[in-house]
C-alpha cells in the first residue's frame, strides 16, 4: 500500500531533550516536506527536500533540522525542544513539487 | 511575501444545498493552487489542483474549484453537500517564482447539517 508513515504518533517530552520524528514513504517520491499545524494558523512549512541530499528551509525552520540521506526517509530533528514547539506535525511527499502531496497520519508533540 | 487567505473560519450548510469555501491568494508569479481536506484525527488528503488550462477544475468527491486570476481567488464548490463532507478544508499555493515552498491557508471548517 502506498503510504507515508510517521513515528511516533504521540510524544510527550521535556524541554531540551533531543528528539527525532521519523518519516518514510514507499512511493519513490522526490519531494518531501515537514509541516506543523497550529490552531488558527493552518499548516506552516518547516523544511522541504527536492531530492536526496537537497534540503531547504520553509517558513518556520528555527529550532528544527532535517536530513535526506535516502530517498524514502526524511527525519525531523529537534535538537533542544522548547514548549513553543508543541504542535501537530505532518510529513508529506509527492512525486514532484507541483504534484499532489500525500500526508502522513501526524505526530502530536507536547514539550513541557 | 506569498500568502493564502481563507476568510471564513467556519461554513455551515444544509445537506443537499450547494457549498462554497473561499480562498484568495497573494503571490508574485503564476500560482499553482491546491485544495486539501482533513478529517478528524487524520492527515490531509488531496482534493484538486489548478496548474494551467481550464479555469474550472474538477476533483475528488464531486468537488470543483474555479481559478479567477483577476480576483486572485480559487474558491472550492460542490453543487450538493453531504453530511460526510464535514471536515477541515485547506487551500495551498506554490508559485513559479518560488517553486519549492508551499503556503497554506488557516483552514475552513465545513459543517453540513442533515
Amino acid at each position: 500500500e502506498a503510504q507515508v508513515t510517521q513515528n511516533p504518533r504521540y510524544l510527550i517530552t521535556v524541554t531540551g531533550k533531543k528528539l527525532t520524528v521519523t518519516c518514510s514513504q514507499n512511493m519513490n517520491h522526490e519531494y518531501m516536506s515537514w509541516y506543523r499545524q497550529d490552531p488558527g494558523l493552518g499548516l506552516r512549512q518547516i523544511y522541504y527536500s527536492m531530492n536526496v541530499e537537497v534540503t531547504d528551509k520553509g517558513d518556520v525552520p528555527e529550532g528544527y533540522k532535517v536530513s535526506r540521506k535516502e530517498k524514502r526517509n526524511f527525519p525531523l530533528i529537534l535538537e533542544s525542544p522548547s514548549p513553543n514547539q508543541t504542535s501537530l506535525y505532518f510529513c508529506a511527499s509527492s512525486l514532484k513539487v507541483y504534484r499532489e502531496q500525500y500526508f502522513g497520519p501526524g505526530t502530536r508533540l507536547t514539550v513541557t | 511575501a506569498q500568502s493564502v487567505a481563507q476568510p471564513e473560519d467556519q461554513v455551515n450548510v444544509a445537506e443537499g444545498n450547494p457549498l462554497t469555501v473561499k480562498c484568495t491568494y497573494s503571490v508574485s508569479g503564476n500560482p499553482y493552487l491546491f485544495w486539501y481536506v482533513q478529517y478528524p484525527n487524520r492527515g490531509l488528503q488531496f482534493l484538486l489542483k489548478y496548474i494551467t488550462g481550464d479555469n474550472l477544475v474538477k476533483g475528488s468527491y464531486g468537488f470543483e474549484a474555479e481559478f479567477n486570476k483577476s480576483q486572485t481567488s480559487f474558491h472550492l464548490k460542490k453543487p450538493s453537500a453531504l453530511v460526510s463532507d464535514s471536515a477541515l478544508y485547506f487551500c495551498a499555493v506554490i508559485t513559479e517564482g518560488n517553486f519549492n515552498k508551499f503556503y497554506f491557508g488557516s483552514g475552513t471548517k465545513l459543517n453540513v447539517k442533515p
